[in-house]
């Protein structure tokens, strides 16, 4: 079975350009969300998604970033415009609804930005 | 404030021996608790869990117990081999929802 699929694996870019982090979640999973590993803060939830619908973006640190589930499958996490600060690994997790189930969690994009 | 904690940064332990991974949390009203493994380079993968109505949960060579009257949850490796080294991070939730994460404790498991 596939698991979550994140992309790309690595981007590098300059302070101020956009970037747009993706995701394929698990395939019957409703709920994904994402979230931001740094050294500081840990594993820190960013946002997440039930049945496609936004339920809580607290997580989200500024308005410079955006996510959108558009279907089941496929979730994007936005910055515009990027800063240096932002250089983190961002995770993308998946779970099915209902119960106590687990998040199963991609592989993560390592964002570096210069 | 750091809701979950793992106090213990790294630990070190030799083949065979047990290995005790301990995380403290402040929020009573979690009531689903989780483990996860990670590699370098890789995502957390998903290792035990446990519901607030349990006091233990058991699969294979790992244990996890809860106990909530002191807040407190540990993992067992018993035996621990050489591929257990990696760092784990204790997870609780309110039903099942957003996931609070500890920090992590990076386990070597010397050969």
């Amino acid at each position: 079975d596939a698991g979550v699929i994140q992309s790309p694996r690595h981007e590098v870019t300059e302070m101020g350009q956009e970037v747009t982090l993706r995701c394929k979640p698990i395939s019957g999973h409703n709920s994904l969300f994402w979230y931001r590993q740094t050294m500081m803060r840990g594993l820190e939830l960013l946002i997440y998604f039930n049945n496609n619908v936004p339920i809580d973006d607290s997580g989200m640190p500024e308005d410079r970033f955006s996510a959108k589930m558009p279907n089941a499958s496929f979730s994007t996490l936005k910055i515009q415009p990027s800063e240096p600060r932002d250089s983190a690994v961002y995770f993308c997790a998946s779970r099915p609804t209902g119960g106590n189930q687990p998040q199963h969690f991609g592989d993560g994009t390592r964002l570096s930005i210069l | 404030d750091q809701q979950v904690k793992q106090n213990s940064p790294s630990l070190s332990v030799q083949e065979g021996r047990i290995s005790i991974l301990n995380c403290d949390y402040t929020n009573s009203m979690f009531d689903y608790f989780l483990w996860y493994k990670k590699y370098p380079a890789e995502g957390p993968t998903f290792l035990i869990s446990i519901s607030s109505i349990k006091d233990k949960n058991e699969d294979g060579r790992f244990t996890v117990f809860l106990n909530k009257s002191a807040k407190h949850l540990s993992l067992h490796i018993v035996p621990s081999q050489p591929g257990d080294s990696a760092v784990y991070f204790c997870a609780a939730s309110i039903l099942s929802e957003k996931l609070v994460f500890g920090k992590g404790t990076k386990l070597t498991v010397n050969p």
